[in-house]
């Protein structure tokens, strides 16, 4: 069965520091794999997605992330923090009849100045 | 346009009052998602429809009644919620399985 894990519940960065926020998969198929932010009080935005294309996927507000089939990982990355950022990150990947997401427990991000 | 619209924003109900959740997408979107958010928690999933007819339904309660009248609506429907029902309810949608969800801002519940 598909899975995700996210490593760390909170990442804590100053503003201008690199982002990372670590996501593994168990999937016994090839994964479609995502990563989505949630401010306060909001929906989910979908921020990047991987679909067995490239292995390095760009998104939204700066983000990427690289799919490593030989770590089975998935890890968010931003050069820089802004303040902006601080929000609540979720990795997901579609099961296996590609009906549904499977969301990790998430990552809360704080961006201090 | 990626947007889903979610109706109300804040919804305040008793345990024996019946309300109703919106959820409109005009992206040609085949398929269509409730969840449930609890605090500090991922969304759960609860129904999902393809093509206007439910495929999952994730063993949640009766109180729960969704309904799809077409491509671009998803209601869920709520009647006799516990306190506990309290949550972001969230809507989703997507062109086909496993490209990507968009959501909804959500519909932020409260039962009294």
């Amino acid at each position: 069965a598909q899975s995700v894990t996210q490593l760390g519940s909170h990442v804590s960065v100053s503003e201008g520091a690199l982002v990372l926020l670590r996501c593994n998969y168990s999937s016994s198929v090839p994964p479609y794999l995502f990563w989505y932010v949630q401010y306060p009080n909001q929906g989910l935005q979908l921020l990047l997605k991987y679909t067995s294309a490239a292995t390095l996927v760009k998104g939204i507000n700066g983000f990427e992330a690289e799919f490593k089939k030989s770590e089975t990982s998935f890890h968010l990355t931003k050069p820089s923090a802004h303040m902006s950022d601080a929000a609540e990150y979720f990795c997901a990947v579609s099961n296996q009849a590609g009906t549904a997401l499977i969301f990790g427990k998430g990552t809360t991000l704080s961006v201090s100045s | 346009d990626t947007e889903v619209t979610q109706t109300p924003k804040h919804l305040v109900m008793g345990m024996t009052n019946k309300k109703s959740l919106k959820c409109e997408q005009h992206m040609g979107h085949r398929a269509m998602y409730w969840y449930k958010q609890k605090a500090k928690k991922p969304p759960e999933l609860m129904f999902v429809y393809s093509y206007e007819k439910l495929s999952i339904n994730e063993s949640v309660p009766s109180r729960f009644s969704p309904e799809c009248p077409n491509s671009s609506l998803l209601n869920l429907h709520l009647h006799a919620l516990q306190p506990e029902d309290s949550a972001l309810y969230l809507c989703a949608s997507s062109q086909d399985s496993g490209v990507g969800q968009y959501f909804g801002a959500g519909t932020r519940l409260s039962v009294l």
